[in-house]
């Protein structure tokens, strides 16, 4: 069965720190991941994903993550925290193409920043 | 291009009683989702419909809540009674079906906030 794994449930670092946020999978096929954030009071907004290709994505706001197939790994990274990062991080997988595949999600990861 | 529209924002009830939540996804996305997230955990899909029909509902409690899309674009959720661990955020999001292939990226409203007391 499908199954997402956030490793840290809140993370704290300091502005202008890397951020680094963890995220396992577990798939029979080749999966569909996506990172999504959600800021205080608002719904999620895709920060990026991966479907085939590149195994390395970038998206907003300076975030990628690199698809590793070897450690079923899908890292979610930023070399320079800012303020505004400060957030909700959800990984989620869903099991390839074909519609109404269904999107399973992590339990989300509480991302601080400090001055 | 406007976003998913949700309302409302917020709603205080008190058990028993009932509530509805509106959505009108994004135009021209096909699939809707509602979605319930307790503080602290990930989203939990309740209801999945591809036009007007339902796909996944699976999850969703069908004594108290229901919901439907009779005109494949806005959507209702409704619960009917409602109960204190129902106190949640209730999202909505829609995606769209390029040909044959849904690359399953959602598009989310700003929620529902329902609190039960």
């Amino acid at each position: 069965a499908q199954s997402v794994t956030q490793l840290g449930s809140h993370v704290s670092v300091s502005e202008g720190a890397l951020v680094l946020l963890r995220c396992n999978y577990s798939s029979s096929v080749p999966p569909y991941l996506f990172w999504y954030v959600q800021y205080p009071n608002q719904g999620l907004q895709l920060l990026l994903k991966y479907t085939t290709g590149a195994t390395l994505v970038k998206g907003i706001n300076g975030f990628e993550a690199e698809f590793k197939k070897s450690e079923t790994s899908f890292h979610l990274t930023k070399p320079s925290a800012h303020m505004s990062d400060a957030a909700e991080y959800f990984c989620a997988s869903r099991a390839g193409a074909g519609n109404n595949r269904k999107l399973i999600w992590g339990l989300g990861t509480s991302l601080a920043v400090n001055p | 291009e406007a976003g998913v529209a949700q309302s409302p924002r917020y709603k205080i009830i008190e058990k028993r009683q009932s509530v509805a939540f509106w959505c009108n996804p994004i135009s021209g996305h096909a699939t809707l989702y509602w979605y319930q997230q307790i503080l602290g955990q990930g989203p939990k899909l309740l209801i999945q419909f591809q036009n007007n029909g339902v796909v996944d509902d699976s999850q969703l409690p069908k004594d108290r809540f229901s919901a439907e899309r009779l005109k494949g674009v806005d959507s209702t959720l409704k619960i009917q009674p409602a109960k204190l661990e129902d106190s949640a955020v209730y999202l909505c999001a829609s995606s769209f079906v390029a040909g044959a292939v849904d690359t399953g990226e959602l598009f989310f409203g700003e929620g529902s906030r329902l609190t039960v007391l």
